[in-house]
């Protein structure tokens, strides 16, 4: 499976953007990027994903590197409940098409 | 409204004991899905069924059986073969036929060996 890369944890404030790095640079070229998140003690919860197009939702916004190797979760206006931790990863549209979980990264929102 | 079930949201075994996790949903999904969370990590994935009576081993299969018997339930057992049990555990499921939807997750169980 495709590696992905995000920082261990990140901080912002309350109502700000907030832009969640992830690298994957072993992308294959039917591998979607998926973003989850979790909040704690509760099972994680889809967000967004795409496969070479900027997408847009209510929940948040991807953006995705012409090369694939890279994408970027936006929160446009983060509030105190979207605090947890964001999960980016690859699914192979072929196959079993699995989700591999990462360590992810811990977004901590400041009042 | 539709989703996933995982019941009990708490279990407490003793060492030796087997014990089975549910995981029913209505959302007529096709395939369904076993992760393990351990503290302060990502989830690993023990078991997952894309058909009624069929499933595949995950990354971490050891010590833990299932059966899909429904294309509503996966219940998970955890068996006394398995050496360190106590961790989270979430059930997910899915469409198999389209690419524009994502897992849904249940809201866990936290199972603890005492």
């Amino acid at each position: 499976d495709a590696k992905t890369t995000q920082p261990n944890s990140m901080e912002s404030n309350e109502e700000e953007p907030v832009h969640l790095p992830c690298n994957h640079s072993t992308i294959s070229g039917t591998d979607y990027i998926h973003w989850y998140r979790q909040l704690p003690s509760q099972g994680p919860e889809y967000v967004i994903h795409g496969l070479t197009s900027n997408v847009n939702n209510r929940m948040a916004s991807l953006a995705i590197a012409e090369d694939r190797k890279s994408s970027t979760l936006i929160l446009h206006r983060a509030t105190l409940r979207d605090a947890a931790v964001y999960y980016c990863i690859l699914r192979d549209q072929q196959g079993a098409q699995k989700l591999v979980f990462g360590q992810g990264t811990r977004l901590t929102i400041n009042p | 409204d539709g989703g996933i079930t995982q019941s009990p949201k708490y279990l407490f075994r003793k060492e030796g004991q087997n014990v089975t996790l549910s995981c029913e949903q209505n959302l007529n999904h096709d395939a369904m899905y076993w992760y393990r969370q351990d503290p302060g990590q990502g989830l690993r994935l023990i078991y997952y069924s894309q058909i009624v009576n069929d499933f595949q081993k995950g990354d971490i299969a050891e010590g833990y059986s299932v059966s899909r018997e429904k294309k509503e339930s996966f219940p998970l057992t955890v068996t006394s073969a398995q050496k360190n049990p106590t961790a989270f555990y979430l059930c997910a499921s899915r469409k198999l036929d389209s690419s524009l939807y994502g897992y849904t997750f249940g809201s866990g169980t936290r199972l603890t060996v005492v």
